[in-house]
């Protein structure tokens, strides 16, 4: 059975980096074309992608954003990390990760962050 | 980057109505197209991948179509648990670079 738990503050303050944790279970992000996702919404928004890490450690990124986001992982953990720095109250979102290279296909619960002072 | 566009943005319906939903990329995508239902406080669900596969569990009155730059999600017969948005997903090939629609929200009539 596969899932995902997204796990991080609530509450952080502009110009702090959020950090965020997906923690995973039902497959390995050893397993050849294995990816993990970071996906957000807005408050009333569509849903963005973020980043992607794959099984050998390849990573992509939101051109938007690239220049504040980080994605590393923990295979032994079974945990994926994203780091966006410098927040902002537009930042203010439900952060999801997703499994998949393609399409998505198992998803966390999501965790909403809110940006404020 | 490819730009996806989903109409109508709402769809006011009733349960055992037909629901069609659309989704025009801004350039061709091939059939690399998938379809998700949110509901708010649950994770997403993956309805249909590649454009018409249904994805494990997902009852057969949802159906996808289409292929290149128009697509289509049908929902044969409303049920209750079926009212929430729709979302549709793309891949670019290189780099592997992912965009969703604006979402279409399906609601009681």
């Amino acid at each position: 059975q596969v899932t995902l738990r997204e796990s991080g503050p609530a509450l952080v303050k502009p110009t702090q980096t959020l950090t965020l944790t997906c923690t995973f279970s039902g497959f390995s992000l050893s397993t050849i074309g294995m990816c993990v996702n970071w996906i957000r919404q807005p408050p009333g928004k569509p849903l963005e992608w973020l980043a992607r890490i794959d099984w050998d450690d390849d990573k992509y990124y939101i051109t938007s954003l690239m220049t504040r986001l980080a994605i590393s992982k923990d295979t032994s953990k079974n945990q994926v990390v994203l780091t966006l720095s410098n927040m902002d109250p537009v930042d203010t979102a439900t952060y999801y990760c997703a499994r998949g290279d393609i399409f998505f296909d198992f998803w966390g619960q999501g965790m909403l962050v809110t940006v404020s002072s | 980057e490819v730009v996806l566009t989903q109409s109508p943005a709402s769809l006011s319906l009733s349960p055992g109505d037909r629901a069609t939903l659309s989704c025009r990329a801004s350039q061709s995508v091939g059939s690399y197209l998938a379809w998700y239902q949110l509901k708010p406080g649950q994770a997403p669900r993956l309805l249909i991948f590649d454009s018409s596969h249904r994805a494990t569990g997902i009852p057969p009155r949802f159906s996808g179509s289409g292929s290149g730059t128009d697509f289509t999600l049908s929902i044969s017969s409303l049920e209750p648990e079926d009212f929430a948005i729709y979302y549709c997903q793309q891949r670019s090939n290189w780099p592997p670079v992912f965009t969703f629609g604006p979402g279409t929200k399906v609601e009681i009539k």
